[in-house]
């Protein structure tokens, strides 16, 4: 089946800073979810995005479907930007394959 | 907004007992999911549903069974809890392909 895989696992930042995470994806999706998941534990959904460039605020993602790739960039990081996040690729039918999280810290 | 909703915040039971783990979503969403979560591992779909009664073994159903009697709730159940168990479950209602996330339930399993 489709393998997610993001990178880096980990990441610390200092307040302000800008980052960049990635996904890969080993097939051809449907569709493509960035999600946040904070330190109370819930998953709130941050970009829905098959392909192009979105923005929201701080945030903005972009989805190369072609290339088999997706990216997240966060500038002028907060601490609450603390957390985990996930991509979720969605397949034909009712599969949503996660990867395995980048845990970020931001530290003030 | 959608609204996912996960009875227990936090849940603590001993080896071998029944659990019941229950979400309701307010958006008469036809598909429901269950997963878990675990450190280094992402979220892991152990059943869905597509509709009332209607279910479908995720990749970890082993030790899991599923209840959708109502079409907005839908019930995870250990059968018997073992320690391997232990662990964050999240349910999620979906609309289209986008997915949305009760708080979780972290289960402690002694």
């Amino acid at each position: 089946g489709i393998q997610v895989e993001q990178s880096p696992p980990d990441l610390i930042l200092q307040e302000g800073a800008n980052s960049t995470l990635r996904c890969n994806f080993s097939d051809s999706v449907n569709n493509l979810q960035w999600f946040h998941q904070n330190p109370w534990g819930q998953l709130i959904n941050l970009f829905y995005i098959p392909s192009g460039t979105k923005q929201n605020g701080r945030l903005s993602a972009t989805t190369v479907a072609t290339e088999r790739y997706s990216l997240l960039y966060i500038s002028s990081s907060q601490t609450t930007d603390s957390g985990v996040y996930f991509c979720a690729a969605i397949t034909g039918g009712f599969k949503t394959i996660f990867g395995a999280g980048t845990r970020l810290f931001v530290k003030a | 907004d959608v609204k996912v909703t996960q009875s227990s915040r936090y849940l603590v039971k001993r080896t071998g007992e029944k659990v019941f783990l229950e979400c309701v979503q307010d958006m008469d969403h036809e598909n429901m999911f269950w997963y878990r979560q675990d450190p280094g591992l992402g979220l892991r779909l152990i059943y869905f549903s597509y509709d009332v009664k209607m279910k479908e073994k995720g990749d970890i159903p082993e030790g899991y069974s599923v209840s959708r009697e109502k079409k907005e709730r839908f019930s995870l159940i250990l059968e018997s809890a073992s320690t391997n168990q232990t662990s964050m479950y999240l349910c999620a209602s979906r609309r289209g392909e986008k997915l949305f996330f009760g708080s979780g339930t972290q289960l402690s399993v002694l």
